[in-house]
């Protein structure tokens, strides 16, 4: 199984609302990324997990909140957004993040819509 | 700041051609540099190269690293309808965190 699945696909979402993006692999990886992409420009990196602890946090508001369960699961919950962080994200893992770890497995994504 | 530039923005050929996709880098503390191939959502690994002037090749898909002049390409030879995607190239550095510093990427088309 060398896939990274996610949930749902599509999303929309009110202002007010509070929703979870989740994010499942089961290739042994211990580390898991969030990121997101705007409609024709490149993914931009957002959180790191290694060991299931949060080990780079991009900047990124705090309407955006992560959480890692354990080992293969990865959440991104979200709160009170605002219509620009419509966009793609993307989950994705990897061995470790050590050298010769950079092959990222990237899931199919969840599209947002904040109306 | 890291720097990730790809060029053409876009290009549409036909089937049959070959095409050469272009990325230029500005990685602080460089340690590798890869290329995906974005279709619909999901970025699918192509290729990591971390040493100068050895080509990796996939079939009709090779590329090479340039460490001194800071580029890397992709070609694609025998270009078919099923290589339409955007492709993205990503620079890591070596802070220890995988984080891939993305281009804009390069939108291929190829007509029949």
């Amino acid at each position: 199984d060398t896939e990274v699945t996610q949930t749902p696909k599509h999303l929309v979402m009110g202002m007010t609302n509070k929703k979870s993006l989740k994010c499942e692999q089961h290739m042994g990886h211990r580390a898991m990324y969030w990121y997101k992409q705007k409609a024709k420009k490149p993914p931009e990196l957002m959180f790191v997990y290694s060991y299931e602890k949060l080990s780079i946090n991009e900047s990124v508001p705090s309407r955006f909140s992560p959480e890692c369960p354990n080992s293969s699961l990865l959440n991104l919950h979200l709160h009170a957004l605002q219509p620009e962080d419509s966009a793609l994200y993307l989950c994705a893992s990897s061995p470790t993040w050590d050298r010769g770890s950079e092959k990222l497995f990237f899931g199919s994504g969840t599209q947002l819509s904040v109306l | 700041e890291d720097k990730v530039v790809q060029s053409p923005l876009s290009l549409v050929v036909h089937e049959g051609d070959t095409v050469t996709l272009n990325c230029s880098y500005e990685v602080t503390n460089f340690r590798s540099l890869l290329w995906y191939k974005q279709e619909k959502k999901a970025p699918t690994f192509l290729f990591m190269l971390t040493s100068s002037g050895i080509e990796k090749k996939s079939g009709r898909l090779s590329s090479i690293l340039d460490k001194k002049e800071l580029f890397s390409i992709l070609n694609i030879t025998a270009t078919q309808t099923g290589d339409s995607a955007v492709y993205l190239c990503a620079g890591v550095d070596q802070t220890g965190a995988n984080n891939l510093f993305f281009g804009t990427g390069t939108r291929l088309t190829v007509i029949p």
